[in-house]
């Protein structure tokens, strides 16, 4: 069957360090994955997309690596923050109940300790 | 200020009632999304519509209904139908097809009196 899995428990680290979450997906063949934050009670904000035929994006603290041969994305946060904890969710485009769109994890949750 | 507004922020629906949330975007966008988002569950779409006075069912439209006369607006009704309607509603819109780059809004939370 077709999944996307991110870790459900939550990921705890210390200020300064790096934090990375992991996206595995099973049955799919996406063109593109993408990263994506939320608050609690807010709506998801995109952060960065990486194409099957990129091996890793980088944006200011963030990198995201994208594995079609193990079928997984890494999202690296360095030097991480406070302000960084949230829920990060990976998103790919997948062909699903006879049509196109994106898929979503359930997200892993981020806490950042002072 | 471009962007993607759903209201109310919380509702409340009594046994029965069809309840109406609101989603409008300013971003000219031709493709709209809702979803649903239940606690340690992905975002499950209900319905989505790529072009004005068109819209097809996602994986879970039971219960639910839409409509897309305008550009700007797609409200979502959760009708007496949808049992277990508790949940966070996601509107979401993107430039073109559903394969690009997702804009949220804020949410609304329904909860069931």
């Amino acid at each position: 069957s077709q999944k996307i899995e991110q870790n459900s428990e939550a990921l705890n680290i210390q200020e300064g360090k790096t934090a990375t979450l992991t996206c595995n997906y099973t049955n799919y063949s996406p063109a593109y994955l993408q990263w994506y934050r939320q608050d609690p009670g807010r709506g998801p904000v995109f952060l960065l997309l990486i194409r099957e035929n990129e091996k890793e994006k980088r944006k200011e603290r963030l990198k995201v690596t994208f594995d079609t041969t193990l079928k997984q994305s890494l999202f690296h946060i360095t030097a991480s923050q406070p302000a960084d904890s949230a829920t990060y969710l990976c998103a790919l485009d997948g062909f699903s109940g006879g049509y196109n769109k994106l898929i979503f994890g359930a997200g892993t949750r981020l806490a950042v300790h002072p | 200020d471009g962007g993607i507004t759903q209201s109310p922020k919380y509702l409340f629906r009594k046994e029965g009632q069809n309840v109406t949330l609101s989603c409008e975007q300013n971003l000219n966008h031709d493709a709209m999304y809702w979803y649903r988002q239940d606690p340690g569950q992905g975002l499950r779409l209900i319905y989505y519509s790529h072009i004005v006075n068109d819209f097809q069912k996602g994986d879970i439209a039971e219960g639910y209904s839409v409509s897309r006369e305008k550009k700007e607006s797609f409200p979502l009704t959760v009708t007496s139908a949808q049992k277990n309607p508790t949940a966070f509603y996601l509107c979401a819109s993107s430039i073109s097809v559903a394969r690009e780059t997702q804009y949220f809004g804020p949410g609304t939370r329904l909860l069931v009196l």
